[in-house]
């Protein structure tokens, strides 16, 4: 199994400018996850779908900030616009429905984003 | 609101000797579960060992292992012969369900372990 795929790797952009991250869950998983890491806060829950349907968005930090989950093989966090303030490791997770309340997240390699 | 706690924000600890990084968690919730990850310089994020609310043994998988207390709310995790290459940040998680059947997952600020040759 390939994992997690999450592009690109790193992106560099100006202040205003839209970004778009991508992620690929693993295959035969339902729940998708979106991350920020940075020093200060550590990791946020920024938003999570469970079978394509946004579950709770409440830790999106503006109306700046979109996801998108159109297919069970693919979602997007979108930045529009960009400000320095948002420069962190975005990762994507997934993980499969729980057996007994156990379930396993997988992360992605994270994107590393750099707003000038 | 749940809240996971990791008060040692870095530890050191000889090459083969054991480590334990803490842990503790505040959630009114009966049924949860209770995860570590690592992330070494490279920075993925690596699952290591899970501990659910109702498993009545401490979890271990290979050279690690979660001391459960339950009462005290702490999932405490033990490095057992520590080896260079566990050099990394690690990170205690809590879920929760959210409804829909699916879980949340909150993360601690974790704890930077350097292990020394």
């Amino acid at each position: 199994d390939a994992g997690v795929i999450q592009s690109p790797r790193h992106e560099v952009t100006e202040m205003g400018q839209e970004v778009t991250l991508r992620c690929k869950p693993i295959s035969g998983h339902n729940s998708l996850f979106w991350y920020r890491q940075t020093m200060m806060r550590g990791l946020e829950l920024l938003i999570y779908f469970n079978n394509n349907v946004p579950i709770d968005d409440s830790g999106m930090p503006e109306d700046r900030f979109s996801a998108k989950m159109p297919n069970a093989s693919f979602s997007t966090l979108k930045i529009q616009p960009s400000e320095p303030r948002d420069s962190a490791v975005y990762f994507c997770a997934s993980s499969e429905p729980p057996r007994q309340g156990k379930f396993k997240l997988f992360f992605g390699s994270g994107t590393q984003l750099s707003v000038l | 609101a749940q809240k996971i706690t990791q008060t040692q924000p870095g530890m050191f600890v000889q090459e083969k000797e054991a480590v334990t990084l803490d842990c503790t968690y505040d959630t009114s919730d009966q049924s949860y579960g209770l995860f570590w990850y690592k992330q070494p310089s490279s920075g993925e994020m690596i699952f290591l060992i899970y501990q659910g609310s109702y498993d009545e043994q401490n979890a271990t998988e290979g050279r690690y292992s979660l001391n459960f207390q339950k009462a005290r709310k702490s999932a405490n995790l033990v490095i057992s012969a520590s080896q260079l290459g566990d050099s990394a940040m690690y990170f205690c998680a809590m879920s929760l369900p959210s409804g829909a059947g699916s879980y949340q997952l909150t993360f601690g600020k974790g704890t930077k372990l350097s292990v020394i040759p």
